[in-house]
């Protein structure tokens, strides 16, 4: 079946470390986003990506970074300077203008 | 600049109860698209609706349905005889054409927790 996948699912990180998270789309689409969210802070952009080698920073990208060498690969690094990483992450993606977005399962990392 | 508010953080109401999630949003732009998501306890979210900024027929789905008003820039959802499973936290989200081919921002609200008490 045609899908997003993100892995892990679960993931634990020591302070100081940089840490990967995977996200995989077979849906051929173009645009893929990467999302952090907080308990009552909603869901907040990180970066996004229209086409392969390229990429947008959004609102809250210090501290991570992404590539997009594949267009069904969008890969986020959470680097040791994100100073509070410990969030639900969620990698969405679309086909064309104005169609809605279509989003993995998510990956709940927790610094410990 | 673009923005999606949800000024209710939290709603609780009884099973069968109708109940309106409020999404107010902002733009300058007069081409826009607007989403309801739902996110269920297993946190993937589901798409419910799309709007185009030129259509303003209200949507009913159901026991769903949508009001978008452009002159008050709102675009709030209201489920009726609502149930237990309905409880979840819901997202409006907001994107704009750009004017030449490239990545469109998609901006959400800060969700509605909505909880159905049987």
């Amino acid at each position: 079946d045609g899908g997003i996948t993100q892995s892990p699912k679960y993931l634990f990180r020591k302070e100081g470390q940089n840490v990967t998270l995977s996200c995989e789309q077979n849906l051929n689409h173009d645009a893929m986003y990467w999302y952090r969210q907080d308990p009552g802070q909603g869901l907040r952009l990180i970066y996004y990506s229209q086409i392969v080698n390229d990429f947008q920073k959004g609102d809250i990208a210090e501290g991570y970074s992404v590539s997009r060498e594949k267009k069904e690969s969008f890969p986020l690094t959470v680097t040791s300077a994100q100073k509070n990483p410990t969030a639900f992450y969620l990698c969405a993606s679309r086909q064309g203008l104005g169609t809605e977005a279509f989003f993995g399962q998510g990956t709940r990392l927790t610094v410990v | 600049a673009q923005k999606v508010t949800q000024a209710q953080t939290e709603i609780s109401v009884v099973e069968k109860e109708d109940v309106t999630l409020d999404c107010v949003y902002e733009t300058r732009d007069t081409t826009y698209y607007l989403f309801w998501y739902k996110q269920p306890p297993s946190g993937e979210l589901v798409f419910l609706i799309r709007r185009n900024s030129f259509d303003e027929q209200n949507e009913i789905s159901g026991r769903y349905s949508w009001n978008f008003q452009k002159s008050t820039s709102s675009f709030n959802f209201t489920i009726t005889a609502s149930q237990v499973v309905d409880s979840a936290v819901y997202f409006c989200a907001l994107t704009l054409l750009p004017i030449i081919q490239g990545a469109q921002k998609l901006v959400f609200g800060q969700g509605t927790r909505l909880t159905i008490n049987p």
